[in-house]
């Protein structure tokens, strides 16, 4: 049974535009939520992450944002650029310190077009 | 480079051969992980290793044997493997993941043949 789920396995934006990429999340006791990015041949590369206490995070054009009740998480980026095309995985992890070992979604590969 | 090292980045291996994975980390961090990732699946949680012992096992078959001989250094010992191991293998390390996530290293695609 997946814990963290990205239902949306590609999705395309035109340059210039939002992209919102979504994560929903089974696990009540997930308080730590984290995006990472994904190259072809690279590993993943840690984004932004946001805490449960809060409902929303943001740095430069990308900002997270928590729906505890809802258990659902989305990423925003705006103003997209194509160097933002690349897989996006959502991670979940329940509890802090060393012992928040992460639980990933399958990704959602975003690709945008100048 | 993310300061976690993996090698080789490519492997092709006989179901008979055995073979190792290498990875290592001078970031200073003290626990670190190995993850697989097969197409069109989430990344899984294999083994993690926390102060160079293991804190995790995610029902990996016997096949993979992990080696965490110190904090900076991550083995992954392979052996009879299956065509269907063929798959990303990606190494991790962390201080506090929640706060500060992984930092991963580019991975060792492996083929079984």
């Amino acid at each position: 049974d997946q814990q963290v789920k990205q239902n949306s396995p590609s999705l395309s934006v035109q340059e210039g535009r939002i992209s919102i990429l979504n994560c929903d999340y089974t696990n009540s006791m997930f308080d730590y939520f984290l995006w990472y990015k994904k190259y072809p041949a690279e590993g993943p590369t840690f984004l932004i992450s946001i805490s449960s206490i809060k409902d929303k995070n943001e740095d430069g054009r990308f900002t997270v944002f928590l729906n505890k009740s809802a258990k659902h998480l989305s990423l925003h980026i705006v103003p997209s650029q194509p160097g933002d095309s690349a897989v996006y995985f959502c991670a979940a992890s329940a509890g802090g310190g060393s012992q928040g070992n992460l639980i990933f979604g399958k990704g959602t590969k975003l690709s945008v077009k100048p | 480079e993310t300061g976690v090292t993996q090698t080789p980045r490519h492997l092709v291996m006989g179901m008979t051969n055995k073979k190792s994975l290498k990875c290592e980390q001078h970031l200073g961090h003290n626990a670190m992980y190995w993850y697989k990732q097969s197409a069109k699946k989430p990344l899984e949680l294999m083994f993690v290793y926390n102060f160079k012992e293991q804190t995790e096992n995610n029902s990996v078959p016997s096949r993979f044997s992990p080696e965490c001989p110190n904090s900076s250094h991550l083995f992954l010992h392979l052996h009879t493997l299956q065509p269907e191991d063929s798959a990303l293998y990606l190494c991790a390390s962390s201080s506090d993941p929640a706060n500060y996530g992984y930092t991963f290293g580019s991975g060792t695609r492996l083929t079984v043949v």
